[in-house]
């Protein structure tokens, strides 16, 4: 089964920028999207097919892909970008896919 | 805008069946172009996919829990419903609907979730 991995949790003082990885264990890893959770709501897509933003979001979220990784960058970090942020991808034999979740914190 | 909304027992005994409805306001799920998705978060965890169905009937399971579950749609009501047999304490988990645009496009419309406690 398609398996992804992201770091557990990250931390970025205020101002500063969030790199979130997120990695396949397939070669080149499919089609990414990313979503936002804060607590106590539900997700809410921030990234969708690797690189492209819902409209609404902040041009400060913006995504990466080389290989079989995928990147969320936050540019810019505030205090309400504070949630854990979810990668997932579509795989042939598994479908859709999330990765484990890397809870950002805002130092 | 589209918006989507879970309904059903937030109680359900061991063995039974759990049932969630997820209504669409805002937008007819009859007018194609996305598949409507349920998502399960147990607590404290991450998110699992549990399946999808596009307004023709077809149907998209996770193989973990294909035997289980069962996603159906009713047009005319504009609501899709989740269906899943046989729950266990394991099955306790915040249950999501959401909007699917599909291999490339990402879920990028969420219900706020139903609570589900399986317990006797």
């Amino acid at each position: 089964s398609y398996v992804l991995t992201q770091p557990p949790s990250v931390s970025v003082a205020p101002g500063k920028t969030a790199t979130i990885t997120c990695g396949g264990n397939k070669n080149a890893i499919k089609s990414v999207h990313w979503y936002q959770q804060k607590t106590g709501q539900a997700p809410v897509l921030v990234v969708y097919d690797d690189a492209d933003r819902p409209s609404g979001i902040p041009e400060r979220f913006s995504g990466s892909k080389s290989g079989n990784t995928a990147t969320l960058t936050i540019s810019g970090v505030e205090a309400g970008d504070e949630a854990d942020y979810y990668c997932q991808v579509w795989d042939s034999t598994s479908d859709y896919v999330f990765g484990p979740g890397t809870k950002v914190a805002v130092l | 805008q589209v918006q989507l909304q879970e309904s059903g027992p937030g109680l359900v005994k061991p063995s039974q069946t759990l049932s969630l409805t997820c209504t669409v306001s805002g937008g007819s799920i009859s007018r194609g172009g996305y598949h409507w998705s349920w998502i399960r978060q147990h607590p404290g965890k991450g998110l699992e996919w549990i399946g999808y169905i596009y307004y023709t009937g077809d149907t998209y399971y996770n193989p973990s829990l294909k035997s289980r579950a069962s996603i159906s749609v009713d047009t005319s009501n504009n609501q899709f419903s989740l269906r899943l047999t046989s729950v266990t304490a394991a099955d306790t988990a915040l249950y999501y609907c959401a909007r699917d645009k599909g291999v490339w496009g990402g879920l990028d419309v969420w219900g706020q979730g139903a609570t589900v406690t399986v317990s006797s």
